[in-house]
């Protein structure tokens, strides 16, 4: 069965410093990844996603995924953390058995200190 | 949040009461989903559909039913043989082209159980 975990439920870091969210999957045959973000009381709104091709995947709002497959791990990632990207981050994995669900980790919130 | 419109924004129910969440889409997508979000628990899937006139449960449909009749439309019925109603409701839609569609939510709404 598909699954993701997110290994930390709050990540703190300074303004300006390079930050990093964790996310590990596991899957039966090719993986199909995302990053969504939430903002309080709002809807998720869609960062990035992994089909194939290069590991370093480039989405919204200056965020960068890596994707490792011998780890199996797709770490969001940004150079210099703002202030307005204190949020709560979902990694989410696509069933590949034939089925249109979507499993999404637990989440991590992120807490940018100015 | 765009293109996909869910209301009320909060909504209070007593309880045996049945209530139903609107959710409405103008991005010409086939397929829509139902999650239910609970603090420290992610996303949870309870309903999809890929085409109008056909839904299927997800991992928590015990006590909610839904309906497609137009493609456009998914609501959500919320009855009262869902014990512990409490929760942040998020709407979905996706092209349902596949494994690799995104997923573009709506607003949410939040319903407390008075």
């Amino acid at each position: 069965a598909q699954s993701v975990a997110q290994p930390e439920d709050q990540v703190n870091v300074a303004e300006g410093n390079p930050l990093t969210v964790k996310c590990t999957y596991s899957v039966s045959g090719n993986p199909y990844l995302f990053w969504y973000v939430q903002y309080p009381n709002r809807g998720l709104q869609f960062l990035l996603k992994y089909i194939t091709g290069d590991n370093l995947v480039k989405g919204s709002y200056g965020f960068e995924a890596e994707f490792n497959k011998s780890q199996t791990s797709f770490h969001l990632k940004k150079p210099s953390a703002l202030v307005s990207d204190s949020a709560l981050y979902f990694c989410a994995v696509r069933e590949n058995t034939g089925g249109f669900k979507t499993i999404f980790g637990a989440g991590t919130r992120l807490f940018v200190k100015a | 949040d765009g293109g996909i419109t869910q209301s009320p924004k909060y909504l209070f129910r007593k309880e045996g009461q049945n209530v139903t969440l609107s959710c409405e889409q103008n991005l010409n997508h086939d397929a829509m989903y139902w999650y239910r979000q609970d603090p420290g628990q992610g996303l949870r899937l309870i309903y999809y559909s890929q085409i109008v006139n056909d839904f299927q449960k997800g991992d928590i449909a015990e006590g909610y039913s839904v309906s497609r009749e137009k493609k456009e439309s998914f609501p959500l019925t919320v009855t009262s043989a869902q014990k512990n109603p409490t929760a942040f409701y998020l709407c979905a839609s996706s092209t349902g082209q596949g494994l690799t569609d995104t997923q573009y939510f709506g607003p949410g709404t939040r319903l407390t159980v008075l």
